[in-house]
């Protein structure tokens, strides 16, 4: 069974702050690895994707891969009150999955003035 | 553009009717979308693949009677939960793969709440 773990939080970091956000996954078969951000009572909304080991950075946003240890990572600098957010780890494998997203329980994110 | 819209946004029904929610790629075409359900402070649990032209692929434990997936053009497919019961009371939220962005990457709709008393 494919599995997809986040650490549920809360998370709880000072406005400016880093907020560091971590997922594991048991499929190493995996290929493509997502982060979304939930706001109560939303749906989710796409915030990075990444394929390949190492890092990649949008903005105030760097997603980290590292496919030996089945772990992926979100940073947020600068954190913002707004960020505030459940942020759900997503993970598509290949074979008979393909194309089909399996998500972390998400984690609860509070960044406090 | 990725733009995916759901209708309605929320729906309150009484037990034994069924419900219709519709899912559309406004700016482009989605050949697969995907349904997913969410409870109150769960994640999201696929449903099933919706494919233009076929038949929806379900996933273990969704009784593929009760939830009726139609995906009759390239922008348009549907849910439909027949004979609806308070246990069918959740948020249900579609996807689609724009195609354009990295591979298997979603993007949702704004979601549909559905309350059956």
């Amino acid at each position: 069974q494919k599995e997809v773990e986040q650490n549920s939080g809360p998370l709880s970091v000072p406005e400016g702050a880093i907020a560091s956000l971590n997922c594991t996954y048991s499929d190493r078969g995996s290929q493509s690895f997502f982060w979304y951000r939930q706001y109560s009572g939303k749906s989710p909304e796409l915030i990075m994707s990444i394929y390949s080991n190492g890092d990649k950075e949008d903005g105030r946003f760097t997603a980290q891969l590292n496919k030996a240890s089945q772990y992926v990572s979100l940073l947020i600098r600068d954190s913002q009150p707004s960020d505030s957010a459940t942020y759900l780890c997503a993970v598509s494998g290949g074979g008979t999955s393909y194309g089909k997203l399996t998500f972390g329980q998400g984690t609860i994110l509070t960044v406090h003035p | 553009g990725a733009v995916v819209s759901q209708h309605p946004s929320w729906v309150i029904c009484k037990s034994g009717t069924s419900v219709k929610i519709e899912c559309r790629s406004l700016d482009f075409q989605a050949t697969t979308m995907f349904w997913y359900r969410q409870f109150p402070k769960q994640s999201l649990m696929l449903m099933a693949t919706s494919n233009e032209g076929s038949k929806a692929t379900y996933e273990q434990g969704v009784e593929k009677d009760k939830f009726l997936i139609n995906h009759a053009s390239l922008t348009l497919s549907t849910l439909t939960v027949t004979s609806a019961h308070p246990e069918d009371s959740s948020f249900y939220i579609c996807s689609a793969d724009q195609g354009l962005a990295g591979p298997d990457t979603q993007y949702f709709g704004p979601g549909t709440r559905l309350t059956v008393l």
